[in-house]
């Protein structure tokens, strides 16, 4: 059973960078079938889909964060990771990584971490 | 206001039949692109509950359903359960913003 475990720092000071990493277990983030995915939910509020990468790191990335965010595969560990930068506290949220399947014709998110708590502080 | 529009909250009783509307344009359901729905339930990750539109992942009840007509889509539950209350989100994809998208989440309350 694939699972998914996010690690990082849960509080970040206001204007510095957020850096997140996920760990996967029980299949290979090298498989060219799926892509690896960042979801955030602030609290109270809905989902926001943030990025996703490839084994190949092809990347995408949400519009209204390609300015600050940066996403890496480490093959060698079975992790992806997250940076995201100049953090305000519209970035505090539960950030949630997951595996994105390619689906027929747009991805979905099919298996997900239990998310990790970040608040920016000021 | 989000790109897909769903309704803030739905209601219903035990054992009846309650349908979640997501709501798009022509850049993105409109377009073609496939809507996938998800449940998450109080203080817990998403789930995926329907994917490509109409398909279930195994272990999801047949009681959930997906469906997808113009620049809509619905899900809808059957035989309403209070383990069914929770928020519901749908997730597609635009062009024009050319990203991936939720929208905005209803939350279920099983009276």
């Amino acid at each position: 059973q694939l699972q998914l475990q996010e690690s990082g720092p849960g509080l970040v000071k206001a204007s510095e960078t957020l850096s997140l990493t996920c760990s996967v277990s029980g299949g290979s983030i090298s498989s060219s079938d799926y892509y690896w995915a960042w979801v955030r939910q602030p609290p109270g509020k809905g989902l926001e889909w943030i990025t996703c990468i490839s084994y190949g790191v092809n990347t995408y990335y949400n519009p209204s964060l390609t300015s600050r965010l940066s996403v890496s595969v480490d093959t060698s560990k079975n992790q992806f990771s997250v940076k995201l930068s100049s953090v305000t506290a519209a970035d505090t949220g539960v950030y949630y990584c997951a595996r994105r399947n390619r689906g027929s014709r747009n991805g979905y998110e099919d298996y997900w971490g239990q998310g990790t708590l970040v608040t920016v502080s000021s | 206001q989000s790109v897909l529009a769903q309704p803030p909250s739905v209601s219903g009783a035990p054992g009846q039949r309650v349908t979640i509307s997501c709501t798009g344009s022509r850049s993105n359901i409109g377009a073609g692109y496939d809507v996938h729905w998800y449940q998450q339930l109080p203080g817990t990750a998403p789930k995926l509950l329907i994917y490509d539109s109409t398909f279930r992942p195994s272990g999801v009840p047949d009681r959930f359903s997906g469906s997808k007509s113009g620049t809509s889509a619905s899900l809808a539950i059957s035989g309403l359960q209070a383990e069914d209350e929770a928020d519901y989100y749908c997730q597609s994809y635009d062009s024009s913003l050319r990203s991936a998208l939720f929208g905005g989440g209803t939350k279920l309350t099983v009276l």
